[in-house]
């Protein structure tokens, strides 16, 4: 069974900071995303890394995956407030169209 | 356009109702989801459906039942749901290309409440 784990759970953070969300999975895959998901909203879609090695910039996001060390990282530099939300890594089946998802890194950015 | 609506946006049910949630995309995908997410919970996978035909239930009780009447639209019907039901409900789309699969493209979501 695919196991996702996701590290901090909780991260609070001052704005101009960088920090890093780290995903942790358990099984070989190399289709590995990331959504942010604001309160009461939907899932939107930030970056799909498909390879290993992939990094994927947008922004003050940079996502990277190393599918030998199953671990994908999230990098936020110079954080602002509008990056608060919840991030979810989802990682997929070597064929298939199953996801299973982190637990979600909730990220507050404070001035 | 990657854009998936679903309607509606709120439910307020008894637990003797019967509803409908509804989900319609058209970007040419041809797999649906459904997913159940509880607050501060990540999604959890409920259905799939890949070219109109049902290739994934996750073990979902009987009182929630798909349907995908074309390749742009997806129901749930739900029937003597229960106050633990009450979730946020969320669809997504993507394509199926023969040996994997793409992005998921989320919906907005009905937020449902089971009194």
């Amino acid at each position: 069974e695919l196991k996702v784990e996701q590290n901090p759970l909780f991260l609070s953070m001052q704005e101009g900071k960088n920090y890093t969300i780290y995903c942790n999975y358990s099984t070989t895959s190399d289709r590995l995303y990331w959504y942010r998901q604001d309160p009461g909203k939907s899932l939107e879609s930030l970056f799909v890394l498909l390879s290993n090695g992939a990094v994927k910039q947008e922004g003050r996001l940079m996502a990277s995956l190393d599918t030998k060390a199953r671990l994908s990282t999230l990098h936020i530099t110079a954080a602002v407030h509008d990056l608060s939300a919840t991030y979810f890594c989802a990682v997929g089946e070597t064929s298939g169209s199953r996801l299973t998802f982190g637990e979600g890194t909730q990220l507050t950015v404070n001035p | 356009d990657t854009e998936v609506t679903q309607t509606p946006k709120h439910l307020v049910m008894g637990m003797t109702n019967k509803k409908s949630l509804k989900c319609e995309q058209h970007m040419g995908h041809r797999a649906m989801y459904w997913y159940k997410q509880k607050a501060k919970k990540p999604p959890e996978l409920m259905f799939v459906y890949s070219y109109e035909k049902l290739s994934i239930n996750e073990s979902v009780p009987s009182r929630f039942s798909p349907e995908c009447p074309n390749s742009s639209l997806l129901n749930l019907h739900l029937h003597a749901l229960q106050p633990e039901d009450s979730a946020l409900y969320l669809c997504a789309s993507s394509q199926d290309r023969t040996g994997g699969w793409e992005t998921q493209y989320f919906g907005p979501g009905t937020r449902l409440l089971v009194l």
